[in-house]
């Protein structure tokens, strides 16, 4: 069965500072992986994905990488803004035609001023 | 396009009682899905669609029921809601092939006493 975790659970950093947020999984035989945002009291809202044959892919200041033979993924985000205050979470399609994810549990992340 | 559409978006009912959650997309997707978000727990799938006319169990189907009425819609329904079914419930539907991020609604919170 596989099971997806983020690390950290919570993250509070200054405006301008540039981030990591990791995602690990544990069967690395996955179809893409994906990081969406959640807004409080909001639906979740897709951000990056990445097939398995790639190994980053890019999106304004973030830049979501992957290692499927490890298992990990990373979710940079550069000169952060109060703006992108939110949950953060990694889901990973296992393969098969039904396009089911499994989910992280998110990392809440807040950007002071 | 209003995207993906949940009603209602909170409900407070008591041990026992019975309701269905709406959901329709007006993206011509064919596959649709039912999460439930709880915390600590993240995002657990219960029903999924892969197409019209097809209906699936996810991780925690139990005390779920569900119906694809057509294409666009697909409806969740609690028969004797219990206080473990309180949760945040997400729908999520997506077209497949390349481009499979998965759209979210806004969620409906619902209140089981």
């Amino acid at each position: 069965k596989q099971e997806v975790t983020q690390i950290p659970a919570a993250l509070s950093v200054p405006e301008g500072e540039n981030l990591v947020l990791n995602c690990s999984f544990t069967d690395s035989a996955i179809y893409n992986l994906q990081w969406f945002r959640q807004d409080p009291g909001k639906g979740l809202t897709s951000l990056l994905l990445i097939q398995s044959s790639q190994r980053e892919q890019t999106s304004g200041r973030l830049n979501a990488s992957l290692d499927k033979s490890s298992g990990r993924s990373t979710l940079y985000i550069a000169a952060s803004q109060p703006g992108d205050s939110a949950t953060y979470l990694c889901a990973v399609r296992s393969g098969g035609s039904n396009y089911k994810l499994t989910f992280g549990k998110g990392t809440l992340l807040t950007v002071n001023p | 396009n209003a995207g993906v559409t949940q009603t209602p978006k909170f409900q407070v009912l008591k041990t026992g009682q019975s309701m269905t959650l709406q959901c329709a997309q007006d993206m011509n997707h064919n596959s649709m899905y039912w999460y439930r978000q709880d915390p600590g727990m993240g995002l657990r799938l219960i029903y999924y669609s892969a197409s019209e006319g097809t209906t699936d169990k996810g991780e925690v189907p139990n005390g779920y029921n569900v119906s694809r009425l057509n294409k666009r819609e697909f409806s969740l329904r609690l028969e004797s809601a219990a206080p473990s079914q309180t949760s945040v419930y997400f729908c999520a539907s997506i077209q497949g092939g390349v481009l499979e991020t998965q759209y979210f609604g806004p969620g409906t919170r619902l209140l089981v006493l």
